[in-house]
């Protein structure tokens, strides 16, 4: 079954302007990652940040994480027509051997 | 560095077939080996993991089979491919005992007609 479930399913701007995408899940968690994936490769990690952190930054990604909401949401500013991809959110389902992953959030930015 | 290597990239079978697809991890030692399988338009779905040579864990009773004959090497398996088992699949690795981040192959596109 899905814990992570990301919002919206596509998500299409211009360059410069900012993406936001949620995630939300349903049990307890030790960590929660984001995850890019341009068509057709694999996935890629990008972030993770901890139960006990409620922000975190690399680079111009913004990550925030409540656990009382049980929800995260990734933001990328100044977005570049490079960032077009899909962007998922993965949770341990039970122990960390074990991610699971949501639907993901198709980014489209366009030139 | 590590790095992860998946193949054959693009496979196209017929129903019935058997299936074969290999993963090898380099520049790491004892990494926990994952399968994945993503369906057009949908998230990824974990089929195998394993957490060292000769333990698979199964996630989803299907067609499916995973063997682990070396510490670096994951191999996907089926006797007779079905119509659903089309797909996207992706190997990944994660080191013992951190906190489960994952590096994914670039993946095997099967179609089975």
């Amino acid at each position: 079954s899905q814990q992570g479930e990301e919002d919206p399913q596509a998500l299409s701007i211009q360059e410069g302007e900012n993406a936001t995408m949620n995630c939300s899940y349903k049990t307890s968690i030790n960590n929660l990652q984001w995850y890019r994936q341009n068509s057709g490769r694999g996935l890629v990690h990008l972030i993770l940040i901890r139960s006990n952190e409620r922000e975190k930054h690399s680079g111009r990604l913004r990550v925030t994480l409540d656990t009382s909401k049980k929800s995260s949401s990734l933001l990328i500013t100044a977005s570049r027509a490079a960032d077009t991809a899909s962007y998922f959110c993965a949770t341990p389902g039970g122990s960390n051997y074990k991610l699971t992953f949501g639907k993901g959030t198709l980014l489209t930015v366009n030139p | 560095s590590q790095t992860i290597h998946q193949w054959p990239a693009t496979l196209v079978q017929p129903v019935g077939s058997p299936l074969s697809l290999e993963c090898t991890v380099e520049g790491t030692s004892n990494p926990n080996l994952y399968w994945y399988r993503q369906a057009a338009g949908r998230g990824l779905q974990l089929l195998f993991y394993s957490v060292g040579i000769g333990q698979i864990s199964s996630e989803v009773p299907q067609n499916l089979s995973a063997s682990r004959p070396q510490d670096r090497q994951f191999i996907l398996s089926s006797k007779k491919l079905l119509l659903s088992d089309s797909g996207f699949y992706l190997c990944a690795w994660s080191a013992r005992g951190n906190t489960g981040e994952l590096f994914f192959g670039e993946g095997s596109r099967l179609t089975v007609l």
